[in-house]
């Protein structure tokens, strides 16, 4: 069946840092692609999403490609900030409109 | 609109005890989804609806969960009999379905402890 995999955390990083998160899927068909961010006790929210091959989700800061050929979107963010510390999910939306999630990987930031 | 609206926020029970979590759905989405988060398993898909009939309910772990969408706005997650096992933090969230251009919207979560 479908699956999310991604990076396992925890991730500590100092401020202005590069960041990846690597996250990989395996689906039928075209799915859509996301990545949700959880703050501390709050629910997810979407940070990116990316609907077909090539296509590049941005917002805030952060960036993703979907890449078909390498069933791939890896989060990235050029310089972060202590405020990025949260949990981030990747997550597909396959044909049936389920949405599957990845195990989560937890990003912390030092100042 | 509010969002999607989960209650209640927190819920504290005794073991063997039946419990009943609510949800409100963004008004006008079609599809809606219960999780679970554990530290241990993560985000785990329990049961998902579309146009208010359960699509897919392999995630539910035993038969002491159900779930019910009598209608558009309003959803259940029922546990009876609870164990200390099913203590975790259960979302829900909502869904405007166009093909697979989809967003879910997630609620605040209910925060379960069963002692």
């Amino acid at each position: 069946g479908d699956s999310v995999t991604q990076m396992e955390g925890p991730v500590t990083l100092s401020e202005e840092a590069f960041l990846t998160i690597n996250c990989t899927y395996t689906a039928t068909g075209y799915p859509s692609l996301f990545w949700y961010v959880q703050y501390p006790g709050e629910g997810l929210q979407l940070l990116l999403k990316a609907t077909k091959a090539d296509d590049k989700g941005s917002n805030k800061g952060f960036e993703a490609t979907y890449r078909k050929e390498t069933t791939s979107f890896h989060l990235e963010k050029g310089s972060v900030q202590v405020s990025d510390s949260a949990v981030y999910f990747c997550a597909l939306a396959s044909s049936a409109s389920k949405i599957i999630f990845g195990s989560g990987t937890r990003l912390s930031i030092r100042p | 609109d509010a969002g999607v609206i989960q209650s209640p926020r927190h819920e504290v029970t005794e073991m063997g005890q039946e419990v009943t979590l609510r949800c409100k759905p963004i008004s006008g989405h079609n599809s809606l989804f219960w999780y679970r988060q554990t530290m241990m398993r993560g985000l785990e898909l329990l049961i998902y609806f579309n146009n208010n009939v359960p699509i897919d309910d392999s995630g539910m772990p035993e038969d002491r969960f159900s779930a019910k969408m009598p209608n558009a706005s309003f959803s259940t997650l029922k546990i009876q009999p609870s164990e200390p096992r099913d203590s975790a933090v259960y979302f829900c969230a909502s869904s405007l379905v166009h093909g697979v251009d989809t967003e879910a919207f997630f609620g605040q979560g209910t925060r379960l402890t069963v002692v």
